[in-house]
């Protein structure tokens, strides 16, 4: 079954440094996706890409963050200038509407430790 | 405001038990997710619905457009059911893009 494959898996950084979160969509998917989860929180919505662009973003997603498509299978999202406060899990996604039984598919999740 | 409640928070049952899981809406929505999130963080989707009901082996969910409303049922339930689940709506406000606004999560714990 296709997969939506993260990397890194853990991810420490410090304070202030610049941060690339990696991912690979499910290939034939039209539209990519990154979520955070706050430790005990529940799971947010930060962007949203279609046809190489950015679709929708959040009240989160700042002037630190952005998104990159490449080559045509990653999709990475960058934080730069990373503060305590993005310490999160990242989820990655995308979504095939076509398909009618899940709709989404997630990646397994980079947790980010800014310390 | 919350915009996709659960209930209960936290369930804990005997194995072989019959759970249900509710979720409530405020808002018109085009699809409601069901989601199962493990202990190390994953997130998996069961299910999508905008109407009616579905079921995939002992997994059974269903929708109510009119009361805004959808239940998870899980049968005969066992330890390895013992996970977060999570429901998460796609918001008629959210346009194209179609990204999901999520509720708080169920804790399910399942006793041998």
């Amino acid at each position: 079954e296709p997969e939506v494959t993260q990397t890194p898996s853990h991810q420490v950084t410090q304070m202030g440094q610049e941060v690339i979160l990696r991912c690979v969509p499910i290939s034939n998917h039209l539209y990519f996706y990154w979520y955070r989860q706050i430790l005990g929180q529940k799971v947010e919505f930060l962007v949203s890409f279609y046809n190489n662009e950015i679709s929708e973003k959040s009240e989160i997603f700042d002037d630190r963050f952005s998104v990159e498509r490449p080559d045509g299978s990653n999709f990475t999202l960058k934080i730069r200038s990373t503060k305590l406060e993005d310490s999160a899990m990242y989820f990655c996604a995308s979504s095939d509407y076509r398909d009618r039984n899940y709709g989404y598919t997630f990646g397994s999740g980079t947790r980010l430790t800014v310390v | 405001k919350n915009e996709v409640e659960q209930s209960p928070q936290n369930l804990t049952a005997q194995e072989g038990e019959f759970i249900t899981i509710n979720c409530s809406y405020s808002v018109g929505i085009s699809a409601l997710h069901w989601l199962q999130q493990h202990p190390g963080g994953g997130i998996v989707s069961l299910f999508m619905l905008s109407s009616g009901k579905k079921k995939h082996g002992r997994l059974i969910a269903t929708i109510n457009i009119q009361e805004k409303h959808s239940s998870l049922h899980i049968t005969a339930s066992h330890p390895r059911d013992s996970a977060v689940y999570i429901c998460a709506v796609t918001l008629f406000s959210s346009g194209s893009a179609r990204q999901l606004t999520f509720g708080s999560g169920t804790q399910l714990t399942v006793l041998p």
